[in-house]
């Protein structure tokens, strides 16, 4: 029972135009939001995060957006570079007692030069 | 200066042996977990411990026993190795009251 959903295993985009990431999930406890990057044989970085009260966060070429509604997240990276090539995992935590991440299953983006 | 720091990154053995990862962390922070990703790529929580104390533990096997000597320290000793537990194992920590984890590099297990 995955309750984070990243449908789009992969996702290829030209240098400088937008990189859209999309994230569902199912459980409506769900109340904090987080993207994380990872490079190969690295561990996730943190990248951005949005809380369940606001619709939009913003941190420089990076935007999150929360439909909360749609249970639907989306990562907006604006322009896009070649470091940003990587793999992009959602993950969302409740007010279980124990912050716990649930992830979804990454998306794999290619910046091309 | 590493923030999260496992050891180590490799770790190859045979079926039946019994092997330990530590993680160690420089941020005190005061709550760290233990994630497995598999094959699939799917992270899954196993283990958490707020303050040595064990707080998560994910319907894992009992093959699989968590400790924490201190705050800074979550290691993760594996009895009786399986060939279903190769993957690559991650340490987080975060600090109570916030949702942000930050993770250590992983280690890769590979049981033969």
């Amino acid at each position: 029972d995955q309750q984070v959903k990243q449908n789009s295993p992969s996702l290829s985009v030209q240098e400088g135009r937008i990189s859209i990431l999309n994230c569902d999930y199912t459980n409506s406890m769900f109340d904090y939001f987080l993207w994380y990057k990872k490079y190969p044989a690295e561990g996730p970085t943190f990248l951005i995060s949005i809380s369940s009260i606001k619709d939009k966060n913003e941190d420089g070429r990076f935007t999150v957006f929360l439909n909360k509604s749609a249970k639907h997240l989306s990562l907006h990276i604006v322009p896009s570079q070649p470091g940003d090539s990587a793999v992009y995992f959602c993950a969302a935590s409740g007010n279980f007692g124990n912050e716990k991440l649930t992830f979804g299953t990454g998306t794999r983006l290619t910046i091309i030069p | 200066d590493t923030a999260v720091s496992q050891t180590p990154k490799y770790l190859v053995t045979q079926m039946g042996n019994d092997k330990s990862i530590k993680c160690e962390q420089n941020l005190g922070h005061d709550t760290m977990y233990w994630y497995k990703q598999d094959s699939k790529k799917f992270l899954k929580i196993m283990f958490s411990y707020n303050n040595k104390e064990l707080i998560i533990n994910e319907t894992v096997p009992n093959r699989f026993s968590p400790k924490s000597p201190d705050k800074a320290h979550l290691n993760l000793h594996i009895n009786s190795l399986e060939l279903g537990d190769s993957a690559v194992y991650f340490c987080a920590s975060r600090t109570s009251g916030t949702d942000t984890q930050y993770f250590g590099p992983g280690t890769r297990l590979t049981v033969l």
